[in-house]
C-alpha cells in the first residue's frame, strides 16, 4: 500500500513552468505533505511543506487539493539546476520512490 | 546551519565484515534516521531514534543494527556484510516528531560489499 504516488519522471524545458503531482489519497487529517528533492551525488533537500492552504517560498509553491488526496510542486520557471528526483511525502519519515524531473535547455 | 556529517563517503568492505556508518550532527535534534537508497526503490527506512539509546525498526531493519548512545551519533551497524547491502547509505535528523519539522540528511555513504 503505497503511501503516496507519484510519476516516475518527467521533462520539461527551461524557464518553462514545471507541475509535479503526488496522490496520498490516504492522508490523515493531520499529516503535513512535504517535498524533498535530490540532486546528483547529494543527500535531499527540504522544498516545501504544507497541510491544508497553497504554500509558496522562495524555492516553489506547493498547491494541495481541498480534500488533501493530492498536491502538486510547481517549479515557477525551471532551470538546468532544478533537474533532481523530486519525493512527496506525507508521512514525515517514510519515502518512496519519486518523480525523476529531467530540465531540457 | 544543521549539519549532519557521515564519517566515510564511500567504503568497500568483504562479505561477512563487521561494518559500522557513523552519523554525527550538531544542532541537538531529538531525531535521527538511517535510510538505503537503490535504483527505483527511493529512500527506505531502516531504523530511527527518537531519543538516546531509543531505537524503532523503519521498513527494512533486517540485516542492520543501530546504536545511539550519545544524542548527537547514530551508528548503523551491519553484522556481517553481504553482497545486497551494496548501496546508498543515508542520515537525516529531525527536530521534533510532531508538527511540520524538515528532515536534514547528510551526503550519503556509499557502501560496496564484494
Amino acid at each position: 500500500d503505497a503511501k503516496t504516488t507519484q510519476p516516475n519522471s518527467m521533462e520539461s524545458n527551461e524557464e518553462e513552468p514545471v507541475h509535479l503531482p503526488c496522490n496520498h489519497s490516504t492522508i490523515s487529517g493531520t499529516d503535513y505533505i512535504h517535498w524533498y528533492r535530490q540532486l546528483p551525488s547529494q543527500g535531499p533537500e527540504y522544498v516545501i511543506h504544507g497541510l491544508t492552504s497553497n504554500v509558496n517560498n522562495r524555492m516553489a509553491s506547493l498547491a494541495i487539493a481541498e480534500d488533501r488526496k493530492s498536491s502538486t510542486l510547481i517549479l515557477h520557471r525551471a532551470t538546468l539546476r532544478d533537474a533532481a528526483v523530486y519525493y512527496c511525502i506525507r508521512d514525515k519519515f517514510y519515502f518512496g520512490s519519486g518523480t525523476k524531473l529531467n530540465v531540457k535547455p | 546551519d544543521v549539519k549532519v556529517t557521515q564519517s566515510s563517503r564511500y567504503l568497500v568492505k568483504r562479505t561477512g565484515e563487521k561494518v559500522f556508518l557513523e552519523c554525527v550532527q550538531d544542532m541537538d535534534h531529538e531525531n535521527m534516521f538511517w535510510y538505503r537508497q537503490d535504483p527505483g526503490l527511493g529512500l527506505r527506512l531502516i531504523y530511527f531514534s527518537y531519543d538516546v539509546k531509543m531505537k524503532e525498526k523503519g521498513d527494512i531493519p533486517e540485516g542492520y543494527s543501530v546504536s545511539r548512545e550519545k544524542k548527537e551519533r547514530f551508528s548503523l551497524i551491519l553484522e556481517s556484510a553481504s553482497t545486497n547491502q551494496t548501496s546508498m547509505y543515508l542520515c537525516a535528523t529531525l527536530p521534533g516528531l510532531g508538527g511540520a519539522g524538515e528532515l536534514f540528511f547528510g551526503e550519503g555513504s556509499r557502501l560496496t560489499v564484494l
